[in-house]
């Protein structure tokens, strides 16, 4: 089945370590994306990729990292620059950065920072 | 600046009755607005969309009213089931526009009681 995997599902990381969230999707999609979800506020931007080694920041990319050296592969980095981590990440795709909207998206990940 | 609000932010509905979650948008550019359900613990997924030529758009229960004077769309679920608990995001953009440009509401908590 196509979709798109992320891990891991849940992440524990002590304040000023990095961590690398993975994204990977086999529905040869271009355009690739992550979201953040915190409870009451929506979701909301953090980086986007439209092409393989290209991306751009979202509303909210302070203290995240992302790189795309493979058109199935997306992942994010949570730097210890990231004032407040906690959250629920998500990351989605969709067939061209023009869209209409329709996105697909991962399960998602859960990072808590202890 | 939030361009899309999105009430209310939960809402308990018995089963069997009618769950109304409405949006209001402020770019009137806006011509595209989508849906998404997400179940707890998973990745929200497209519902439901509109385009603003079309007053009504109805997929089984669910229903998208829209309201281009008012600059107000909501989603009706009729005879909501207890499988219908979910948060529900509001959406959004310019059809041939990018989703970068993909604006959510902050989410509708619905629970449907047995």
């Amino acid at each position: 089945d196509g979709g798109i995997t992320q891990s891991p599902k849940y992440l524990f990381r002590k304040e000023g370590q990095n961590v690398t969230l993975s994204c990977e999707q086999n529905l040869n999609h271009d355009a690739m994306y992550w979201y953040r979800q915190d409870p009451g506020q929506g979701l909301r931007l953090i980086y986007y990729s439209q092409i393989v080694n290209d991306f751009q920041k979202g509303d909210i990319a302070e203290g995240y990292s992302v790189s795309r050296e493979k058109k199935e592969s997306f992942p994010l980095t949570v730097t210890s620059a990231q004032k407040n981590p906690t959250a629920f990440y998500l990351c989605a795709s969709s067939i061209g950065l023009v869209t209409g909207g329709v996105l697909t998206f991962g399960a998602g990940s859960r990072l808590t920072v202890l | 600046q939030q361009q899309v609000k999105q009430s209310p932010q939960s809402l308990i509905v018995q089963k069997g009755g009618i769950s109304i979650i409405n949006c209001a948008y402020e770019n009137t550019a806006f011509d595209y607005f989508p849906w998404y359900q997400q179940f707890p613990g998973k990745g929200p997924a497209l519902l439901i969309a509109i385009r603003p030529d079309v007053s009504e758009k109805k997929e089984g229960r669910f229903t998208i009213s829209f309201n281009k004077s008012a600059k107000q769309f909501s989603l009706h679920i009729m005879d909501s089931q207890p499988g219908d608990s979910a948060t529900y995001f509001c959406a959004a953009t310019l059809r041939w526009g990018g989703a970068d440009g993909l604006t959510f509401g902050k989410g509708t908590h619905l629970i449907i009681q047995p």
